[in-house]
């Protein structure tokens, strides 16, 4: 019962390149969530939505963009992929914003290698 | 902002031993603190969670405590297991925000 689904488990690219990373959930979820993750850094929030069309930079959104066109769905593109780009990536979705505790349902990740 | 701390980085137990990963927020509106684990090569998924209005809560062999006072609260693991190791994440948000702030991430390590 995957609820939070992303597209490439493993990408290996080259510097420079523009990358997609997929991410959708079936939940009805209206926030979601890309993540990066990196040893000893812990989460750090690259963007995230509240709703469609709507999009928020998070704490590191430089080199990186986001498209939300649909509920369900909602990239995170790399213009021109660098290496430092390489990491682990992360999509999340929560319910709502109203709601007193948001859990974050995450996606099982997606390695990017740059090249 | 939020700033959450995590520590220690790194736990190492042996099987039956207690573990104990502490963290501290700076925003007093702050009142969710969910931790997550991550197993080896998993997804994040939450554990335990605990609002401001409650001082400690317990499910099993794990619990976690809050002091508001002190900005502090803690994840308690009794009688760890082979299968506890992973890493932890402690996080924060505060009401009218969903967006949790995370700490970096406590591995955990039990031995057999």
């Amino acid at each position: 019962d995957v609820k939070v689904t992303q597209s490439s488990r493993y990408l290996v690219k080259r510097t420079g390149e523009k990358v997609f990373l997929e991410c959708v959930q079936d939940m009805d979820h209206e926030n979601m969530f890309w993540y990066r993750q990196d040893p000893g850094l812990g989460l750090r929030l690259i963007y995230f939505s509240y709703d469609v069309k709507m999009k928020e930079k998070g704490d590191i959104p430089e080199g990186y963009s986001v498209s939300r066109e649909k509920k369900e769905r909602f990239s995170l593109i790399l213009e021109s992929a660098s290496t430092n780009q390489t990491s682990m990536y992360l999509c999340a979705s929560s319910l709502d914003r109203h709601s007193g505790a948001n859990v974050l349902t995450f996606g099982a990740g997606s390695r990017l290698t740059v090249l | 902002g939020e700033n959450v701390e995590q520590h220690p980085s790194t736990l190492s137990v042996q099987e039956g031993d207690s573990a104990v990963i502490k963290c501290t927020y700076s925003d007093s509106a702050s009142n969710y603190f969910p931790w997550y684990k991550q197993e080896l090569g998993k997804r994040p998924q939450l554990i335990i969670d605990i609002r401001s209005n409650v001082g400690e809560k317990k499910d099993q062999r794990i619990a976690v405590t809050l002091n508001k006072t002190a900005k502090h609260f803690s994840l308690h693991i009794t009688e760890t297991q082979p299968e506890d190791s992973a890493v932890y994440f402690c996080a924060a948000s505060k009401g009218g925000s969903y967006i949790p702030t995370f700490g970096r991430g406590t591995s955990l390590i039990v031995h057999p």
